[in-house]
């Protein structure tokens, strides 16, 4: 079963911040973050692991909330870089599930 | 290091026909995943092998498509007797371990026509 991301679509000035959030009916290992520009493969940004262990981009953070099965990743100050669709991934087992993603554009 | 390479990097066929999509994983890299993804949509698990071991394959179905991962050479997705409905991109992505940050290649894109 796929996690459930929202929003859906955010529209950013350069400089303000964005909070994209994932969550899942069932335990999670792990959550993943990634972002696909248009026409491009998907690029790794973070990992979210149980028990607190992150792994991934310095300017981007995120959270996990184990017991609520939800993280957030946090894109503050964004640049015009930062467009693109945002997918997280939840890991259980043999397998990685991702949500429908979430489109942020950012404007000058 | 060369990333993950996945060829062709678009492929059209009849209807009918059979698609083959190689994938090579990042050096060092014994896990392989593949996933679809349409226009304007997220990326779909299909499949997750092992060197030589299919490990989970419930998002593929069950008939027409297969993949393997043999000991020598590139993983392999297949799509037998295609239908419109198949074309899409198709990614793969490989890790060193379960669970680690997936790399993804970039992408197959299937026409069907």
């Amino acid at each position: 079963q796929q996690p459930v991301q929202s929003p859906q679509a955010v529209i950013l000035r350069e400089g303000e911040d964005a909070v994209i959030n994932c969550s899942s009916s069932k335990a999670l290992y792990s959550v993943h973050w990634y972002r696909q520009k248009h026409g491009e493969a998907p690029v790794f940004l973070m990992i979210l692991l149980k028990g607190g262990e992150q792994k991934g981009h310095e300017k981007i953070s995120a959270s996990f909330n184990e017991k609520k099965q939800q993280s957030s990743l946090y894109l503050t100050a964004s640049q015009l870089s930062y467009s693109g669709t945002y997918f997280c991934g939840t890991e259980r087992g043999n397998d990685m599930r991702f949500g429908a993603g979430t489109r942020l554009t950012v404007k000058p | 290091n060369a990333g993950v390479m996945q060829n062709p990097r678009h492929l059209v066929r009849r209807r009918g026909q059979e698609a083959r999509l190689r994938c090579s994983p990042m050096k060092g890299h014994s896990h392989v995943y593949w996933y679809r993804q349409l226009p304007e949509e997220g990326l779909k698990f299909m499949v997750y092998l092992q060197k030589e071991n299919i490990i989970d394959e419930s998002g593929m179905p069950k008939e027409r498509f297969s993949a393997e991962f043999p000991k020598e050479g590139p993983s392999i997705l297949r799509i037998q007797q295609v239908v419109r409905g198949d074309s899409a991109a198709y990614f793969c992505a490989s890790s060193i371990r379960r669970g680690d940050e997936q790399y993804f290649g970039p992408g197959t894109r299937l026409t069907v026509t």
